[in-house]
């Protein structure tokens, strides 16, 4: 596709499921990011994924937060028994090798909203 | 640890006003310094940036200028329009080989015509 695509754009769930929110790079972009953008806050990093590289997890705030990215490719953000504070929009994103920050581009994003 | 601070919203402007939404950050050793914008109903995207001290990011009539005696990048435009109105983030990279980055929490703008 010609951006990063995210899916679902929005999802409803109850407290305590898991839910499961994927992004599709840019093809060929071999960096890839999640953010989280929660209500009247800035951006907060979760997890990169570079290459063959270990991803950097540094972000994700609890155990419950897992994501992978199959054959370079596809990411899987997971949320295991989801609370309500974790209600926000998810972005992905991703960047050509060796551009960094320099060309970073962003999906529209999942709106997960935990009853 | 690093953080980026932005004045807070909404900033409410005419057409052809003049705009400046403050960015302060703390951080170690020399980030680089960006501006993104979030139109309605579209992605975050890169509006300009700026790598080292006294430099200028400029891009579709919008300026910032890097002041590491300020720890300052605060986003200008001399004549607003309508269609700037978006909520834009500033935010910062500790590292250049990387798409890691801080955040403020985001201003939004909006231009009455």
């Amino acid at each position: 596709g010609a951006g990063v695509s995210q899916s679902p754009s929005n999802k409803v769930t109850e407290k305590g499921k898991d839910v499961e929110l994927r992004c599709d790079p840019i093809s060929g972009h071999t960096a890839l990011y999640w953010y989280r953008q929660s209500l009247g806050q800035g951006l907060e990093f979760l997890i990169y994924f570079q290459g063959n590289s270990a991803p950097d997890k540094s972000g994700l705030p609890s155990d419950r937060f897992s994501a992978e990215r199959t054959g370079g490719s596809v990411s899987t953000l997971t949320i295991q028994r989801t609370q309500q504070e974790d209600s926000a929009v998810y972005l992905c994103a991703s960047s050509p090798e060796g551009f960094g920050n320099e060309k970073l581009f962003f999906g529209s994003g999942t709106q997960l909203s935990v009853l | 640890g690093n953080s980026v601070t932005q004045m807070e919203g909404p900033v409410t402007l005419s057409e052809e006003a003049f705009l400046t939404i403050n960015c302060t950050y703390t951080a170690t050793g020399y980030p680089s310094l960006f501006w993104y914008v979030q139109y309605p109903g579209e992605g975050l995207q890169l509006l300009l940036k700026a790598t080292k001290a006294d430099d200028k990011g400029s891009n579709k009539g919008f300026e910032a200028t890097y002041r590491k005696e300020t720890t300052s990048f605060h986003l200008e435009k001399g004549s607003v329009q309508v269609s700037d109105s978006a909520v834009y983030f500033c935010a910062l990279s500790a590292s250049s080989n990387t798409g890691k980055l801080i955040f403020g929490q985001g201003t939004t703008l909006q231009v009455k015509p």
